[in-house]
């Protein structure tokens, strides 16, 4: 079983360039989800998608937008990087349900902005 | 503010006795707790979940209380083992908004020795 698929794993950019960070699930899960993690802050939510269609800003939305293409799908496009941007980004996915669902995480991409 | 503090330092313990690691958060009242393990380079793996109404569960060498009056959730591994060597992360559901959005800690490292 894939589960949550992330990629690229690994990218460098250099400042004002654009990128699109993908993310694929297998699971038939409704819910998907875009997270940052930084040194001594631990995970913060950018964006959701609760259902196909639909998204919502996180707690650390400003320099992201979000595409849920379809039920599997939700990228990530970063439109001007910023070395602040420099993060681990990781995609989780949850099972339909009103609340308390696990989250099923991808591995992660390690995004660095020179 | 809302505030999840998961103890920072690592925990160090030596094969087969019982680590026990802290999530306290003040300024809520969660309806669900999680507990998710990482490991270096991956993504979180979900471990646990406890409701509000439940002061304990159980899976296998893992044990999990929640006490809402403490605001306190503490998270057991009985018999530890070198594989149990990881980050736990504790995650409070609902903080941000409600449904499957959750907030996380910061995580505590456990080295468990020989």
């Amino acid at each position: 079983n894939a589960g949550v698929t992330q990629t690229p794993k690994f990218q460098v950019l250099k400042t004002g360039q654009s990128m699109t960070l993908q993310c694929a699930q297998d699971m038939n899960h409704n819910s998907m989800y875009w997270y940052r993690q930084d040194p001594g802050m631990g995970l913060r939510l950018i964006y959701y998608s609760a259902s196909e269609g639909t998204t919502d800003k996180g707690e650390v939305p400003n320099g992201y937008n979000v595409s849920r293409l379809n039920k599997r799908e939700f990228s990530l496009r970063l439109e001007s990087a910023a070395p602040s941007q420099t993060s681990v980004y990781f995609c989780a996915s949850s099972p339909p349900g009103s609340w308390g669902q696990p989250q099923h995480f991808g591995d992660g991409t390690r995004l660095s902005i020179l | 503010s809302q505030k999840i503090e998961q103890n920072s330092e690592a925990l160090n313990i030596q094969e087969g006795k019982t680590a026990t690691l802290t999530c306290n958060y003040t300024n809520y009242s969660p309806a669900y707790l999680q507990w998710y393990r990482q490991d270096p380079g991956r993504g979180p793996v979900f471990l646990l979940l406890i409701r509000e109404n439940e002061k304990e569960k159980r899976k296998e060498r893992l044990k999990v209380t929640f006490d809402t009056t403490l605001k306190q959730s503490l998270f057991h591994i009985t018999a530890s083992q070198p594989a149990d060597s990881a980050t736990y992360l504790c995650a409070l559901d609902g903080v941000t908004g409600g449904g499957n959005k959750l907030t996380f800690g910061t995580g505590t490292q456990l080295k468990v020795e020989l």
